[in-house]
């Protein structure tokens, strides 16, 4: 059974700070990692996705992998209120269809 | 404008009826799902199509049916089968590597 674990929250840093999001999974042949983010009663939305070959920055988000210890972060720079929400982490593995994880509240205070 | 469209965005049941949930897609996506939302369980996978006429259970497809006659559409039908239905429903495609999400529907048993 292919796992994916993200500590629930909430996390919360005050505003301009740096937020990071952990997500640890247990299918060591995963390729695909996905952040999505969720307001309270809204769909899930693309933050972005990172490759097993490389981390990836998109703003003030990053995405970092470790293989080594399998776990994927996203980290948001500059924190916002409007950062505030649930944040899931996906992982993928080839094909397949990816497991997601329970998500991690965040909030930004101001 | 391209998007997933999911109606009715709030539904109410009456224990012992089926209900159906729709789903259309304009983004020419081949592969189609049907997520499970509930408070602190992350998405759960209920039914999947990679084709046209073509679909797979997930990880909790008792209670549920699906069709896929068309490439654009992906119904989910709850059934009286299914004892605790009250949930978050969310319909997504695919494209490439990527899963997008329509923007949910809720279900409530009255």
């Amino acid at each position: 059974q292919k796992e994916v674990e993200q500590n629930s929250g909430p996390l919360s840093v005050p505003e301009g700070a740096i937020a990071s999001l952990n997500c640890t999974y247990s299918d060591r042949g995963s390729q695909s990692f996905f952040w999505y983010r969720q307001y309270s009663g809204k769909s899930p939305e693309l933050i972005m996705f990172i490759y097993s070959n490389g981390d990836k920055e998109d703003g003030r988000f990053t995405a970092q992998l470790n293989k080594a210890s399998q776990y994927v972060s996203l980290l948001i720079r500059d924190s916002q209120p409007s950062d505030s929400a649930t944040y899931l982490c996906a992982v993928k593995r080839g094909s397949y269809i990816p497991t997601f994880g329970r998500g991690t509240s965040l909030i930004v205070h101001p | 404008d391209g998007g997933i469209t999911q109606s009715p965005k709030y539904l109410f049941r009456k224990e012992g009826q089926n209900v159906t949930l729709s789903c259309e897609q304009n983004l020419n996506h081949d592969a189609m799902y049907w997520y499970r939302q509930d408070p602190g369980q992350g998405l759960r996978l209920i039914y999947y199509s990679q084709i046209v006429n073509d679909f797979q259970k997930g990880d909790i497809a008792e209670g549920y049916s699906v069709s896929r006659e068309k490439k654009e559409s992906f119904p989910l039908t709850v059934t009286s089968a299914q004892k605790n239905p009250t949930a978050f429903y969310l319909c997504a495609s695919k494209t490439g590597n990527t899963i997008y999400f329509g923007e949910g529907s809720w279900l409530t048993v009255v």
